[in-house]
């Protein structure tokens, strides 16, 4: 079993839509989690931190299920420029500092 | 804010040749580097850690002695690879963490290498 796993998609959405992307993770010790972007041939760039409580930056809306180990992204009215794969991504226990990939779900918005 | 810069962006060699791989934090100390590889379609795995001053750190099935790293100043790691193969032909990218901040990491902009 993958330690990250997320659907890679492609999800294809009509501009105004509003998508959802799932992941989960295995190790139950985990301790931070975030979602970068990844344009095609370029590095990731962090898109957000997660929380269980819930973290939204406009309209980008991230939750944290830690009972289901369970991460999800929510992004609404979808733009163009919202094209790109969405990584989740979950550091590794201890202080290493070792982040732990997914797949990446890819995201194509079309006009 | 942090930025990390890597160089070279794109290499071609032929099978047999070293490429070495920079990675500079331009206006932070980088304590810690990390060395990532991606595959086509395929998530980003950790090569290995370095800490300044101190040997690598390298994931499970990642050879040493074929990637060589570096890591002799708070702004500076370089990754070696040694003897290239096709097979080794990939995305590279590193990113870096100031001290204390091992989860926050800065990433460059990757070098895609291309084994000939």
């Amino acid at each position: 079993r993958k330690e990250v796993e997320q659907d890679p998609g492609p999800f294809n959405v009509p501009e105004g839509a509003t998508v959802a992307f799932n992941c989960t993770y295995s190790n139950s010790a985990s301790q931070s989690f975030f979602w970068y972007r990844q344009d095609c041939r370029k590095e990731p760039k962090l898109l957000m931190s997660v929380y269980s409580s819930g973290n939204e930056d406009g309209r980008f809306t991230a939750q944290l299920n830690r009972a289901s180990q369970y991460i999800s992204l929510l992004i609404r009215d979808s733009k163009l420029s919202d094209s790109a794969t969405y990584l989740c991504v979950v550091t590794d226990t201890g202080n290493t500092g070792k982040l732990i990939f997914g797949q990446g779900t890819t995201l194509q918005v079309k006009p | 804010g942090a930025v990390v810069s890597q160089h070279p962006s794109r290499v071609i060699c032929k099978s047999g040749t070293s490429v070495k791989i920079e990675c500079r934090s331009l206006d932070f100390q980088a304590t810690t580097m990390f060395w990532y590889r991606q595959f086509p379609k395929q998530s980003l795995m950790l090569m290995a850690t370095s800490n300044e001053g101190s040997k690598a750190t390298y994931e499970q099935g990642v050879e040493k002695d074929k990637f060589l790293i570096n890591h002799a100043s708070l702004t500076l790691s370089t990754l070696t690879v040694t003897s290239a193969h096709p097979e080794d032909s990939s995305f590279y990218i590193c990113s870096a963490s100031r001290r204390g901040h091992k989860n926050i990491q800065y990433f460059g902009a990757g070098t895609r290498l291309s084994v000939l």
